[in-house]
């Protein structure tokens, strides 16, 4: 697996944009990249993950750069509920000899205050 | 649909006991995952199962044992506990294309923190 990079800790006010970024410039073609986050050492929960195209999903907006060696995980409108550690993984996606293994780092503290 | 269970969700053993952390999952997952977090620390991977049947060593397995009882149960156990084994364990299972074992996410467990002393 490719190893990411994050701050770690960033600061937003509810309501507004969460920008969350991952440096992971030794990426390679077939690794994805995926966003998980844990809320107050609950089990960790999947956010989003992309290839090389910009994702969205009902909870996140994953923006990949074209030359894929960093990322962007964005929470529209942060609520007091999205504070949380936030974990960019990069890590291949099919079976053989990866069979779905995360590698976690110490990821990104998000507070989001009122 | 519970998802991933797992029990207990408290434990206290002392230096030299043994014990089992259970693992339940009715998703009907291929694959099951052991992970042990340490305070402050991500999360590091004990071992998996892709399939019934098999298991697989990640990147700490020392001290520990698994079996995959069947599709839904993994277990992991404690041989010989150590204060160094004290830490938050965290079973998961995997969704994956039957055919292309092509996967996007894991489910987790709510944990079982573990004290060593």
């Amino acid at each position: 697996d490719a190893k990411t990079t994050q701050p770690p800790s960033m600061d937003c006010a509810e309501g507004r944009a969460a920008n969350l970024p991952c440096n992971h410039s030794t990426i390679s073609g077939n690794e994805y990249v995926y966003w998980y986050r844990q809320i107050h050492s609950q089990g960790p929960q999947y956010i989003i993950h992309g290839l090389k195209n910009n994702e969205t999903n009902e909870m996140a907006s994953l923006i990949i750069t074209e030359d894929r060696k960093s990322s962007t995980l964005i929470l529209p409108h942060a609520t007091l509920r999205d504070t949380a550690v936030y974990y960019c993984i990069a890590t291949f996606n099919a079976g053989g000899t990866s069979y779905g293994k995360l590698t976690f780092g110490q990821g990104t503290i998000l507070t989001v205050h009122p | 649909n519970a998802g991933v269970t797992q029990t207990p969700k408290f434990q206290v053993l002392k230096t030299g006991q043994s014990m089992t952390l259970q693992c339940a999952q009715d998703m009907n997952h291929n694959s099951m995952y052991w992970y042990r977090q340490d305070p402050g620390m991500g999360l590091r991977l004990i071992y998996y199962s892709a399939s019934e049947g098999t298991t697989d060593k990640g990147e700490v397995p020392n001290g520990y044992n698994v079996s995959r009882l069947n599709k839904r149960e993994f277990s992991l156990r404690l041989e010989s506990a150590a204060p160094s084994q004290t830490s938050v364990y965290f079973c998961a299972s995997r969704d994956e294309d039957p055919w292309t074992r092509i996967s996007y996410e894991q489910y987790f467990g709510p944990g079982t923190r573990l004290t060593v002393t």
